[in-house]
């Protein structure tokens, strides 16, 4: 299994663009999770989703964020207007069902808006 | 609100020898998963060790082990036999569901060196 894929790897954006972040989760997982990764706050859940259907979006942060999991094998955050303080490492997870269940991660998308 | 405390920000070991990272967290619930997660300069977040907290006994991977203390919600790391590999952040994590809803909640985490 190749794990879970995020893309791209990098993103610099000048503000007020529009960003996309793709995540392909492993096969079989029921749940996909959105995190942010910053310096100052540390790892920070932004939502997931369960068999496709977004269970818990408190963790995002304004309107100008939103995902969607049109399917079981993807997803996609998008920021729309890009701000410089949304500059971080978004990663994106996921596990299968059962409450010990490992949640594997993605390697991260680096997102820098100048 | 959950919380998880990583009170050491950096921590530094030298090859072979054993550290302990520590780790408290504050909750109401009582059932619930802790997991250690080791992070790499590649970024690539990697479970080292998950502890359920109806289990008395502590967990032990290979080199790693935990110390779970439940009432004093306590789950420290120890990492035996250091090497040079082991050198990443690492980060503990809080994981409960409530009323449908999961959370799983990261300390700030610990930056760990291993000095040859």
């Amino acid at each position: 299994d190749a794990g879970v894929i995020q893309s791209p790897r990098h993103e610099v954006t000048e503000m007020g663009q529009e960003v996309t972040l793709r995540c392909k989760p492993i096969s079989g997982h029921d749940y996909l999770f959105w995190y942010r990764q910053t310096m100052m706050r540390g790892l920070e859940l932004l939502i997931y989703f369960n068999n496709n259907v977004p269970i818990d979006d408190s963790g995002m942060p304004e309107d100008r964020f939103s995902a969607k999991m049109p399917n079981a094998s993807f997803s996609t955050l998008k920021i729309q207007p890009s701000e410089p303080r949304d500059s971080a490492v978004y990663f994106c997870a996921s596990r299968p069902a059962g409450e010990g269940a490992e949640a594997f991660f993605g390697q991260g998308t680096r997102l820098t808006v100048v | 609100a959950q919380t998880v405390t990583q009170s050491q920000p950096e921590m530094s070991v030298q090859e072979a020898e054993t550290v302990t990272l520590s780790c408290t967290y504050d909750t109401s619930e009582s059932d619930y998963y802790l997991f250690w997660y080791k992070q790499p300069p590649s970024r690539q977040m990697i479970l080292v060790i998950r502890q359920e907290a109806y289990k008395q006994q502590n967990a032990t991977e290979n080199r790693f082990s935990v110390n779970f203390q439940k009432a004093a919600k306590s789950f420290s790391l120890k990492i035996s036999d250091s090497q040079l590999g082991d050198a990443a952040m690492y980060f503990c994590a809080y994981r409960v569901t409530q009323g449908g809803s999961e959370k799983l909640v990261f300390g700030k985490g610990t930056k760990l060196t291993v000095n040859p």
